[in-house]
């Protein structure tokens, strides 16, 4: 199966600064992948498809000028969080998009995940 | 995608069979059951999927029933190493890949 490399691991980063998480797939190209955040006892929100050179799309609700997706190559998409707040304090995770065989089953490989606090 | 129904949690004694079920009793022609579980801190890890027939892989069995408006995944003996949250998911073949996820079953195995 895929391989995903999310760096870092944890950040800590003061209020209105931006931080920038990575998301390499090590052992497949990576056509999609997804953006999800988590919250303490929550489960996992996605917030934006990440295409290999296009748009990402943003889930509702999810403020794309705020969470900027980049997917300029097929092994590695990033997740900026610009102007952070203590809100903005979670557990970000991404994931690579696999196709299972001839049956056309989608099978998500999720990185370690990125846990960011801000204070 | 439909929606899925799962208990919140759950215990099982170390050793024994873990029996976790699913409802998707709006469940369509075309989606798939996923099963993801989430070890505390760290990203889920897919166990198995299965459309219609029953599935069994290293990890775990699924079994669907014929209707296809619930399911039980399965591990046959479960470790302490299994707790975790797991997550039944439904996804159509035909869509983007992106998976949203439910609040999941926690599962607490005790020695």
């Amino acid at each position: 199966g895929a391989v995903v490399s999310q760096h870092p691991s944890w950040v800590i980063c003061k209020s209105g600064t931006s931080v920038k998480i990575e998301c390499r797939s090590l052992d497949f190209q990576a056509t999609t992948m997804f953006w999800y955040r988590q919250f303490p006892k929550q489960s996992l929100m996605l917030m934006a498809t990440s295409n290999e050179g296009s748009k990402a799309t943003y889930e509702q609700g999810v403020e794309k000028d705020k969470f900027l997706i980049n997917h300029a190559s097929l092994t590695l998409s990033t997740l900026t969080v610009t102007s952070a707040h203590p809100e903005d304090s979670s557990f970000y995770i991404c994931s690579v998009r696999r196709v299972f065989g001839s049956s056309g089953a989608n099978v998500l490989t999720f990185g370690a995940g990125s846990r960011l606090t801000v204070l | 995608d439909a929606k899925t129904t799962q208990p919140t949690s759950m215990d099982c004694a170390e050793g024994r069979a873990a029996n976790l079920p699913c409802n998707h009793s709006t469940i369509s022609g075309n989606e798939y059951v996923y099963w993801y579980r989430q070890i505390h801190s760290q990203g889920p890890q897919y166990i198995i999927h299965g459309l219609k027939n029953n599935e069994t892989n290293e990890m775990a069995s699924l079994i669907i029933t014929e209707d296809r408006k619930s399911s039980t995944l399965i591990l046959p003996h479960a470790t302490l190493r299994d707790t975790a949250v797991y997550y039944c998911v439904l996804h159509g073949s035909s869509n983007t890949g992106k998976l949203i996820f439910g609040q999941g079953t926690t599962l607490q195995v005790k020695p």
